[in-house]
């Protein structure tokens, strides 16, 4: 079936990287982008990048740019996101989504990343 | 970039009620080669992640109900909920996708409770 499977929990500590994985099935992976999307407890979604999985081209929010990178591995179909220098305000929920034609219509059911000494 | 911004930040409606939540962009997100608004809305309940609702500003994605309905162009968007059920209970959130390819903006997000 179409899903986004994402990696488990991460517990990390300030100044630690973390990378969480997003593998795709059921669909054509190159076809699509896709974009990464996190939550902070009790608080909004927040953008934070796109890739896409045709070409690998990326484009991050500005507030990330220098700590964030997004990749694909085509022969997985799998999208990763690596965000380094982790500080206890990167705490959150991290989703992916796939994105067509600019909307997100298929959703990973997140992965929740603290930050905590 | 595009800050988009909703209003109300929450909203309490009785069951059966009609529940309206706007959403306002920065900039017009209306692509004039193709007369599209690059706008959609999601849904988020507790617990899970976000459901797309509509997209191009008035297009329902597939199995949304109908009770759901999006308008606007340009700058002021609308989401209405024509008959408010229990299991609408969530927070809703705009999101423009007009930006440079791959540069996306979500709303604050508006809460939606029964009154």
């Amino acid at each position: 079936q179409v899903q986004l499977v994402q990696s488990g929990a991460e517990v990390k500590k300030p100044g630690a990287s973390v990378k969480v994985s997003c593998k795709a099935s059921g669909y054509t992976f190159t076809s699509y982008g896709i974009s990464w999307v996190r939550q902070a407890p009790g608080q909004g979604l927040e953008w934070m990048g796109w890739i896409s999985a045709y070409n690998g081209n990326t484009n991050y929010a500005q507030k990330l740019q220098g700590r964030v990178t997004m990749t694909t591995d085509t022969s997985t179909s799998t999208a990763y996101m690596e965000l380094r220098s982790l500080r206890s305000d990167d705490t959150a929920v991290y989703y992916c989504a796939r994105v067509r034609r600019g909307n997100f219509d298929l959703w990973g059911r997140g992965t929740l990343v603290t930050v905590s000494s | 970039d595009i800050v988009m911004t909703q209003s109300p930040d929450s909203l309490a409606v009785s069951l059966g009620e009609r529940a309206t939540i706007n959403c306002k962009s920065s900039q017009s997100v209306l692509y004039s080669s193709n007369n599209k608004n690059y706008l959609a809305w999601y849904q988020q309940k507790p617990g899970q992640p976000p459901k797309l609702l509509i997209y191009w500003a008035s297009t329902r994605e597939s199995g949304v109900p109908d009770r759901f309905s999006g308008s606007g162009s340009g700058t002021d968007f609308t989401l209405t909920i024509s008959s408010l059920q229990a299991e609408d209970v969530a927070v809703y959130y705009c999101q423009q996708y007009y930006s440079t390819p791959g540069m996306y903006t979500f709303g604050q997000g508006t809460k939606l409770e029964i009154k």
